[in-house]
This record gives C-alpha cells, sequence and structure tokens, in this order.
C-alpha cells in the first residue's frame, strides 16, 4: 500500500500571503493524485485531480504541481475561506482504491 | 443541480447492523460509479468502499470486508451501504461521493454532507 504524508500538519498563514502544502508518496504514484479540501462541518470538496486539473469551479489561485512521489498545492493570496484543512489522496481506478494523506490543516496567521 | 443525499446513519450497538442510503439526483445516476468514504471524529478519510456503474464490480477496504456491502439501484438513483458486525471502530461520518468522470470511480466529486453512525452500547 502506498502511503500518503503531507506536510506540515499545520501552516500559519496570513490573508492575501502564498500557502505551500506538501505531499509525498512511499512510491512512484504518477500522476494520479488529488487534493480535497474539507471546512469544519462540511463534506470533503474536490479541488486538483490528475495532480495540477482543478476541479469545476475552483478558482484559479488554487494549483497543483508534482509528479511521481513529490506533490505540491499552492493556494495563492489566500482568502479567507481558504483556512481549513487540505487532503491529499493517491488513487487508482483498475482496481479501484484511494490512500489519503494525513491532512494540512491551513489556519489563519 | 448534482445532489447527494446520505440517510439512515444513528446510534447502534456493538455487532449490531445499519443500512445508509444516498438519493443522487441532477445527473445521469447509471452512468457513474460510487463510493463510500469514511471519518472517524477529529481523524481523517478514509475509503470504505467502490461500485461500478452497473453493480459488475464492488470493492472494499480490508477493514470492511465480510462486513460491509455496497449496492445500488440505478432505477431508484440510489447506493447503499449495508453494514453488519458493527465495531466501535466503525463509528464515524459516512459520505457517499461519485466518481468524477463517467467510467472512472475515483477522484471523488461530488460528495454527499454525510451521515453519522455511532458504535455503543
Amino acid at each position: 500500500e502506498t502511503v500518503m504524508t503531507q506536510s506540515p500538519g499545520t501552516l500559519s498563514v496570513s490573508p492575501g500571503e502564498r500557502a505551500t502544502l506538501s505531499c509525498r508518496a512511499s512510491q512512484s504514484v504518477n500522476n494520479n493524485l488529488a487534493w480535497y479540501q474539507q471546512k469544519p462541518g462540511q463534506a470533503p470538496r474536490l479541488l486538483i485531480s490528475g495532480a495540477s486539473t482543478r476541479a469545476t469551479g475552483v478558482p484559479a489561485r488554487f494549483s497543483g504541481s508534482g509528479s511521481g512521489t513529490e506533490f505540491t498545492l499552492t493556494i495563492s493570496n489566500l482568502q479567507s475561506e481558504d483556512f481549513a484543512v487540505y487532503y491529499c489522496q493517491h488513487y487508482t481506478n483498475w482496481p479501484p482504491g484511494c490512500t489519503f494523506g494525513q491532512g494540512t490543516k491551513l489556519e489563519i496567521k | 443541480e448534482v445532489q447527494l443525499v446520505e440517510s439512515g446513519g444513528g446510534l447502534v450497538k456493538p455487532g449490531g447492523s445499519l443500512r445508509l442510503s444516498c438519493a443522487a439526483s441532477g445527473f445521469s445516476f447509471n452512468m457513474y460509479a460510487f463510493n463510500w468514504v469514511r471519518q472517524a471524529p477529529g481523524k481523517g478519510l478514509e475509503w470504505v468502499s467502490s461500485i461500478n456503474s452497473n453493480s459488475n464490480y464492488t470493492y472494499y477496504a480490508d477493514s470492511v470486508k465480510g462486513r460491509f456491502t455496497i449496492s445500488r439501484d440505478n432505477a431508484k438513483k440510489s447506493l447503499y451501504l449495508q453494514m453488519n458486525s458493527l465495531r466501535a471502530e466503525d463509528t464515524a461520518v459516512y459520505y457517499c461521493a461519485r466518481g468524477l468522470l463517467m467510467m472512472y470511480t475515483l477522484p471523488f466529486d461530488p460528495w454527499g454532507q454525510g451521515v453519522l453512525v455511532t458504535v455503543s452500547s
């Protein structure tokens, strides 16, 4: 099983600044990597699939990059609504399965 | 509007059973694969089970294999999770989630709002 490790566990950033969240896979996952945002009391929301493709309706300030074992989610010009927990996910479709990282909490500095 | 609405959660004793439902609307239900994902209180996300569009294939996490059964009724646009032999560690919010694209089970988009299952005596 591929283990996904996110860092840091908590990230404190001021509104208007840029946040960089990392996700590392224990083995190559090619670009089968997704990012989700979860706010308190809400379901997760897909932000990025295929390591770098923004989901429908996701603002352009969210960008994903990386391949193989190292991935990054960058959020530019942080808005108040961006403070949340972010999860990376390695997924496969044949057969279906996935593993999530443990999450990074993005908090207001 | 694409929407998924779960129901059927609640409090159940260890060893008991519960059936979750997920009602879909706003898209061609029979064209998509579906999944159940859970989140224990204060913890991260855990994939539970997947089913393809015509129910030919089902998949389960090792933690629930042999105890949980995923199914769907395309005519009713509904997804189900039958949970038997429940344990305290099954306590979580359970989300149904659609595959992002037709013919692909993952990644997940959209998600339902979730339903809480509590296993306790």
